[in-house]
């Protein structure tokens, strides 16, 4: 069955450091998002991505934060200067159509130290 | 803006019993849908059930079943006959139907432990 794959599972890095999560969504899928949990919360909406382009985006997604598709296949999130309120897992997320099912993958654990 | 609660933060059942998960949402829209994920253990979310919200029928999924009360704002989760498989982090989420919207709105979770 396809699935969402994200890499690294656990990555540990130093504040201020830039850091690059990566996900390799469900192959024929179109559109793309990123969520993130802190420890203990709910889950929150990070950014929407769809045609190359950034679709939908939350007031946490701010300047230190952007997505990429270099290739057909990955998609990544880039923090550019990792702060201690950054650590969380993060899940990346694909869905066939706009409304479509989303897939998640199993997340990427940040911790910044 | 929209916003989920789930009220338990946690809840337990005897295996094969049934359980049911409370959530309640707010929006001023008309239109929308409403998920029930799954988290285990291993982190990997994984959706249950989806309810259109312009349907008046509940949705079912086998052993699942949702209880929608669109005048209340509340979507229930029944499980019937739980399995140890299904001890899991539960969270209610809703999106919007509006064009362009596309982000899930998640509520805090619930715990669900069922004892062998």
């Amino acid at each position: 069955e396809p699935e969402v794959t994200q890499t690294p599972s656990h990555q540990v890095t130093q504040m201020g450091q830039e850091v690059i999560l990566r996900c390799v969504p469900i192959s024929n899928h179109l559109y793309f998002y990123w969520y993130r949990q802190i420890l203990g919360q709910k889950v929150e909406f990070l950014v929407s991505f769809y045609n190359n382009e950034i679709s939908e985006k939350s007031e946490i997604f701010d300047d230190q934060f952007s997505v990429e598709r270099p290739d057909g296949s990955n998609f990544t999130l880039k923090i550019r200067s990792t702060k201690l309120e950054d650590s969380a897992m993060y899940f990346c997320a694909s869905s066939g159509t706009r409304y479509g099912e989303a897939f998640f993958g199993q997340g990427t654990r940040l911790t910044v130290v | 803006a929209q916003t989920v609660t789930q009220s338990q933060p946690e809840m337990s059942v005897q295996e094969a019993e049934t359980v049911t998960l409370s959530c309640t949402y707010d929006t001023s829209e008309s239109d929308y849908y409403l998920f029930w994920y799954k988290q285990p253990p291993s982190r990997q979310m994984i959706l249950v059930i989806r309810q259109e919200a312009y349907k008046q029928q509940n949705a079912t999924e086998n052993r699942f079943s949702v209880n929608f009360q669109k005048a209340a704002k509340s979507f229930s989760l029944k499980i019937s006959d739980s399995q140890l498989g299904d001890a899991a982090m539960y969270f209610c989420a809703y999106r919007s139907a509006v064009q362009g919207a596309q982000k899930l709105v998640f509520g805090q979770g619930t715990r669900l432990t069922i004892n062998p």
